[in-house]
């Protein structure tokens, strides 16, 4: 089965911009989706598919793609965005299986 | 807006079976293309996908836990259900349950607040 990579944790300072990568096999053949989680609450959906955003979601939060890697982007931080972030695709195998990433702690100087 | 909530019990014992239920409401269990799903989160660790189900019955698993779920439907209360066999201190997990677009792009659009359930005995 699939695996998707992510880095453990980054920071950023206030109003500025971070990356938040992911990797794996599956992102060459699927995009990834974006996921928000702050402690204690249910995870967000803050991006899907080529780059949208659902309703009410931000547009500092942009998503994008290359080759084995999916990207989150935040411009212009703000302290709510502090979050644990994952990302999430279907297997490589193609079939109606799907996997999340390691994750990735936001921090927000 | 839809919404969904899980329900079951907090605790249970080891070798035994977790069962939990989803209720949605808002909207139709089985109305559009949606599938719905469980995601399972142990304390302090990441999210894991359990499995997936659709208003039919048609169903998709995590082949790491394949051999002890069981993932059910139930129109008629607008609920889908899981059920976790011979669980260990393992399996203690926060539960959420969500709503799958399970054709392109991919994504859970919509999920519960999530229920803690502790496996000891």
């Amino acid at each position: 089965s699939s695996e998707l990579t992510q880095d453990p944790a980054v920071s950023v300072a206030l109003g500025q911009t971070v990356r938040i990568t992911c990797q794996g096999d599956s992102l060459r053949t699927f995009y990834a989706s974006w996921y928000q989680q702050k402690p204690g609450q249910a995870p967000v959906l803050v991006i899907y598919g080529r780059n949208s955003r659902p309703s009410g979601i931000p547009d500092r939060f942009s998503g994008s793609n290359s080759r084995n890697t999916a990207s989150l982007t935040i411009t212009g931080a703000q302290p709510e965005d502090e979050a644990d972030y994952y990302c999430n695709s279907r297997d490589s195998s193609g079939t109606h299986l799907y996997v999340f990433g390691t994750g990735t702690k936001v921090t927000v100087l | 807006q839809l919404q969904l909530q899980e329900s079951g019990p907090g605790l249970v014992k080891p070798s035994e079976t977790l069962a939990l239920t989803c209720t949605v409401s808002g909207g139709s269990i089985s109305s559009g293309t949606n599938y719905w799903g469980w995601i399972r989160q142990p304390p302090g660790k990441g999210l894991e996908w359990i499995g997936s189900i659709y208003y039919s019955g048609s169903t998709y698993y995590n082949p790491s836990l394949k051999s002890r779920v069981t993932m059910s439907v139930d129109t008629s209360r607008n609920q889908f259900s899981l059920k976790l066999s011979s669980v260990t201190a393992a399996d203690t997990a926060v539960f959420y349950c969500a709503r799958l677009q399970d054709y392109a792009p991919f994504y859970f659009d919509y999920w519960g607040q999530g229920t803690l359930v502790i496996v000891s005995s």
